[in-house]
């Protein structure tokens, strides 16, 4: 069963409006939640995270808000530009292990 | 300061041989982690080093996977008798310290063709 899910596979959004990314845990042991990008041919690259402890964080044009009685959370891109085009995954931690979603690939249109 | 990085970046090899793909984490980092990441698929777990130690292996297949850290610096994953659902990218990551809310970061990973 997955225990992290990224119902979207694919988002298509016009540059410079919000761009949106979804993902929906079911273990309550997880604490700690980060959003990886990944280029074609690179490894996954660290974008943002947020503790149990918050329900949102922001760092530049990325916010990420946690809702942990719903077990979602989300990462708000504002605004968005074409080189946010990319596959963002989401993870989650309960211990050092991460559990991936399967991604959403994320087109941004000139 | 210089990231993860992976050899080699391709590896094409024929069923039934031996593999080992090499990982060298960021400097001073004790965590040392092991993904494997087939297609449309997020990464999975395989193997988490604390220092030379596996502290967790569960994520390994079957007993064909085995990884060694022997000075807690540089990885190697090892695949014996290789089979064609091996195919896939094996990723490397590593972290601080390997708390729960330490960052894992990437390594390019090394695409794994059985033949």
């Amino acid at each position: 069963d997955q225990q992290v899910k990224q119902n979207s596979p694919s988002l298509s959004v016009q540059e410079g409006r919000i761009s949106i990314l979804n993902c929906d845990y079911t273990n309550s042991m997880f604490d700690y939640f980060l959003w990886y990008k990944k280029y074609p041919a690179e490894g996954p690259t660290f974008l943002i995270s947020i503790s149990s402890i918050k329900d949102k964080n922001e760092d530049g044009r990325f916010t990420v808000f946690l809702n942990k009685s719903a077990k979602h959370l989300s990462l708000h891109i504002v605004p968005s530009q074409p080189g946010d085009s990319a596959v963002y995954f989401c993870a989650a931690s309960g211990s050092y292990q991460l559990t991936f979603g399967k991604g959403t690939k994320l087109s941004v249109i000139p | 300061g210089a990231g993860v990085s992976q050899t080699p970046s391709n590896k094409v090899t024929e069923k039934g041989k031996y593999v080992e793909l090499r990982c060298d984490p960021i400097s001073g980092h004790t965590a040392l982690y092991w993904y494997r990441q087939s297609l449309g698929q997020g990464p999975e777990f395989l193997i988490y080093f604390q220092g030379t130690g596996a502290a967790d292996d569960s994520g390994l297949p079957n007993d064909r996977f085995f990884a060694v850290r022997p000075e807690g610096s540089v990885s190697t994953l090892k695949i014996q008798r290789t089979e064609r659902g091996d195919s896939a990218v094996y990723l490397c990551a590593s972290s601080i310290s390997g708390g729960s809310t330490d960052t894992q970061y990437f390594g390019p990973g090394t695409r794994l063709t059985v033949l």
